[in-house]
């Protein structure tokens, strides 16, 4: 499986765009990335996920390198609802089904 | 609100008890999975349920049996637990088995074991 590495924490001013970096430099071709977060005492919420293309949907945006080794999530305007752990996972299509969690980036949102 | 729910949301067990942990969900999807996630680390997979047959088992200890009586619902059975077992159990679903298809979380059973 293709490894992640994100930092372990950032901070965001609420109101700001929140850019969260993810290196997964051995992903192969047809692997996804997926994006999921996870508020305190809450399952993992889905956020997004993309193989190629940049992708958006109502909650943030998926930016993938040309040559897919790394990407970054954008939440557009952070609120102070946004902090949470937010997880990069690369999703092999062996074993499609597994995700397989990393230690994530735990995002602090301030006033 | 999460489109998965488990049931109870918390539960404290002795090590000789038997308990189940229940998983719901009505959005047809055919595939469910049990994760254990423990105290400040991430969820890892336990159990994968696709079209009502067991397709993954993580190496997980007997004492943890999943059920699919059908394709909506998920159960989770202990006996004899140990301490270390106690942990937030968290059930997904998903369309389909395929990696293009996101899995969508419940908020979880949080477990006590005595």
């Amino acid at each position: 499986d293709a490894k992640t590495t994100q930092p372990p924490s950032m901070d965001c001013a609420e109101g700001r765009a929140a850019n969260l970096p993810c290196n997964h430099s051995t992903i192969s071709g047809n692997e996804y990335v997926y994006w999921y977060r996870q508020i305190h005492s809450q399952g993992p919420q889905y956020i997004i996920h993309g193989l190629k293309n940049n992708e958006t949907n109502e909650m943030a945006s998926l930016i993938i390198t040309e040559d897919r080794k790394s990407s970054t999530l954008i939440l557009p305007h952070a609120t102070l609802r946004d902090t949470a752990v937010y997880y990069c996972i690369v999703r092999p299509s062996e074993y499609g089904n597994k995700l397989v969690f990393g230690a994530g980036t735990i995002l602090r949102v301030k006033s | 609100d999460t489109e998965v729910t488990q049931t109870p949301k918390h539960l404290v067990m002795g090590m000789t008890n038997k308990k189940s942990l229940k998983c719901e969900q009505h959005m047809g999807h055919r595939a469910m999975y049990w994760y254990k996630q423990k105290a400040k680390k991430p969820p890892e997979l336990m159990f994968v349920y696709s079209y009502e047959k067991l397709s993954i088992n993580e190496s997980v200890p007997s004492r943890f049996s999943p059920e699919c009586p059908n394709s909506s619902l998920l159960n989770l059975h202990l006996h004899a637990l140990q301490p270390e077992d106690s942990a937030l159990y968290l059930c997904a679903s998903s369309p389909g088995d395929s990696h293009d298809q996101p899995q969508h979380f419940g908020d979880g059973t949080r477990l006590s074991i005595l």
